[in-house]
């Protein structure tokens, strides 16, 4: 069964540092990723998707993921935070039971200090 | 493009009220939809999907339930709310040949 599982709860940085927010999934195949983000009380954003094309995903807003089977690792990453980016971020993985089902990761609180 | 609508947006209900919660797409035809719960703190449930007109999936059981009278509208509803049932619901919506799914607004509901 498919699985996802996000190793931080939280994360705080200073605006202009780097981003890590980790993920690790399992599967027992070639999954789908996604990173979703989500603005208090509003609806989730796609970030950015993994599809087994090139393993480092560009998405929006600066944001890019690295895929590494090895690992079972799908890290989201940010050069240079911006307040903006304080937000709820959901790692995410396709099920194989059809229908287009994702499995959701419990969430990472990104918190930006000036 | 394609829109997707959730009301309310905002909802305070008494405990065994009943509930009816609309999702809406535009802009394309014969969407899988699904209807998540996120309780605060935790992450997203699915609770229940649809692939077609009448058709709905249940994930979990529960005190709640779905319906797709039309081809691009999703509804969710209960006959008695519970003190449990209060969230967020998310209404979200794909293409039957992608994986990637897109969110509503959603609707903060209270029960009280």
């Amino acid at each position: 069964a498919q699985s996802v599982t996000q190793l931080d709860s939280h994360v705080s940085v200073s605006e202009g540092t780097p981003v890590l927010l980790r993920c690790n999934y399992s599967s027992s195949y070639s999954p789908s990723l996604f990173w979703y983000v989500q603005h208090p009380n509003k609806g989730l954003q796609l970030l950015l998707k993994y599809t087994s094309a090139a393993t480092l995903v560009k998405g929006i807003n600066g944001f890019e993921a690295e895929f590494k089977k090895s690992e079972t690792s799908f890290h989201l990453t940010k050069p240079s935070a911006h307040m903006s980016d304080a937000a709820e971020y959901f790692c995410v993985v396709s099920d194989t039971g059809g229908y287009n089902k994702l499995i959701f990761g419990a969430g990472t609180r990104l918190a930006v200090h000036p | 493009s394609q829109t997707i609508h959730q009301w309310p947006a905002t909802l305070v209900q008494p405990v065994g009220s009943p509930l009816s919660l609309e999702c809406t797409v535009e802009g394309t035809s014969n969407p899988n939809l699904y209807w998540y719960r996120q309780a605060a703190g935790r992450g997203l449930q699915l609770l229940f999907y649809s692939v077609g007109i009448g058709q709905i999936s249940s994930e979990v059981p529960q005190n709640l339930s779905a319906s797709r009278p039309q081809d691009r509208q999703f509804i969710l509803s209960s006959k008695k709310l519970l003190l449990s049932d209060s969230g967020f619901y998310l209404c979200a919506w794909s293409l039957d040949y992608q994986e990637t799914q897109y969110f509503g607004p959603g609707t903060r509901l209270l029960v009280l």
